[in-house]
């Protein structure tokens, strides 16, 4: 079955530092990848999706996509305790096909 | 808040019982699609709708799960006779369309307890 790899599992990141996750692939058909954050509780919303080789940023968030390798990387700097959440990682194929999940990175932001 | 709206957020079932949730999705939104989300945090997609109709939907969906999007209704999923696996957190979300380029919109869900 195609899957999405997330990694790290969790993560603990200071106030003030960069977080670093990543989510790859296995579906050589996928096209378009998305991140969304889900606070404790509460439901997903989607942070920022990508489809294109290369960076989109998004003031303190920054996407990287590298379609030959199916990977995806999501940068978050200046990290503030509101960030800690689940990070999940979604891809698709074209159209027609339903979003593909990881099982996400737990981002703690310690004061 | 999510505009995408479930009920109920919590139901406590025994083996064997029927469990149903409801989903109104966000308004204009003829794309809607339940998600399983267990304690793993792994993300099973069930099936979705395009206004009344089935999309596409995986084989446990066709046995023990029922589903529908009746217009002017909410939506809603069945699950017939719960199971213990089936503990789960059940995710609702629309958008305007399927696959490339739709942003998906959840709902917060419907957290299934089942004893």
């Amino acid at each position: 079955q195609q899957k999405v790899q997330q990694s790290p599992e969790s993560l603990i990141v200071p106030e003030g530092g960069m977080a670093s996750l990543n989510c790859t692939s296995s579906d050589r058909n996928v096209d378009y990848f998305w991140w969304y954050r889900q606070h404790s509780g509460k439901s997903p919303k989607m942070l920022m999706s990508i489809f294109s080789n290369g960076e989109k940023e998004e003031g303190r968030f920054t996407v990287h996509l590298n379609k030959a390798s199916l990977h995806t990387s999501l940068h978050i700097r200046d990290s503030q305790p509101s960030d800690s959440a689940l990070y999940l990682c979604a891809a698709s194929r074209g159209s027609g096909t339903y979003q593909r999940f990881g099982t996400g990175t737990k981002l703690q932001v310690v004061p | 808040n999510s505009k995408v709206i479930q009920t109920p957020r919590y139901l406590v079932k025994g083996q064997g019982q029927k469990a149903k949730m409801r989903c109104i999705p966000e308004k204009g939104h003829p794309v809607v699609f339940w998600y399983q989300q267990n304690k793993n945090n792994e993300f099973k997609f069930l099936i979705n709708f395009q206004n009344q109709e089935v999309l596409q939907q995986i084989d446990m969906t066709e046995k023990r799960f029922s589903a529908e999007c009746p217009s002017n209704s909410p939506c809603s999923l069945e699950i017939q006779s719960s199971e213990a696996g089936d503990s789960a957190l059940y995710l609702c979300a629309s958008s305007w369309g399927q696959g490339a380029g739709n942003t998906l919109y959840f709902g917060e869900g419907s957290r299934l307890i089942v004893v």
